[in-house]
């Protein structure tokens, strides 16, 4: 079964750092890319940035270009989602999922069951 | 452009057909999927490329396309297809993506 598995939900104060996970098992991670997707509270789905672990390649959205990192181990299987200054605004949950493609379409399936994160002084 | 734009709302009677719409100029040139989200529940994909459905989905769902639009439809509405739904497509400057705003569906 190909399964994507966050890391669980984080507490942070502004101004902290903070790196997310999302693991990948039953398929060869380093075929596909994979995307992270932001919702906060009460909100629609917004796509941030992906990654290919195969070759580290990554491409942001320009909304959150600088704001985060996007990173990946191929060793262990793992995406990651990092910041260096957290933010009250950030506070959100954080979706990753495998992308498949074609030439004229893309799609994100499965999905990470999502990572909550809070941020409050 | 990037964006893609759904109507907020739309509801459907239990058993009729409904359609979300879809719109945005990199549907022009790529087809959107579309994702299911259930309250407190992570996205599911529903329908990817011209129209096709992952394993599991039930047959109602369907999807088309012509010139700037991207559709769902329903064909004979569940109570069980209450939720929110999301299109998202390949944007034409590059290797990423983007959501539309999001079309909450209810079934009455």
């Amino acid at each position: 079964e190909v399964q994507l598995v966050q890391s669980g939900a984080e507490v942070k104060k502004p101004g902290e750092s903070l790196k997310i996970s999302c693991k990948g098992s039953g398929y060869s991670f380093t075929s596909y890319w994979i995307g992270w997707v932001r919702q906060m509270p009460g909100k629609g789905l917004e796509w941030m940035g992906i990654i290919y672990p195969g070759d580290s390649d990554t491409r942001y959205s320009p909304s959150f270009q600088g704001q985060v990192t996007i990173s990946a181990d191929k060793s262990i299987s793992t995406a990651y989602l990092q910041w260096s200054s957290l933010k009250a605004s950030d506070t959100a949950m954080y979706y990753c999922a495998r992308r498949a493609y074609s030439s004229s379409w893309y799609s994100f399936d499965p999905w990470g069951q999502g990572t909550l994160v809070t941020v409050s002084s | 452009s990037s964006e893609l734009t759904q109507d907020p709302a739309v509801s459907v009677a239990l058993g009729q057909t409904v359609r979300i719409t879809c719109q945005g100029d990199s549907l022009r040139s790529y087809y959107a999927s579309w994702y299911q989200q259930k309250p407190g529940q992570a996205p599911v994909l529903v329908i990817y490329g011209k129209n096709n459905r992952p394993s599991g989905i039930p047959d109602r769902f369907s999807g088309s396309s012509s010139g700037n639009t991207a559709s769902l439809t329903i064909t004979g509405a569940q109570a069980e297809d209450e939720a929110d739904y999301y299109c998202n497509s390949r944007d034409s400057s590059g290797n990423i993506s983007v959501f539309g705003g999001g079309t909450k569906l209810t079934v009455l």
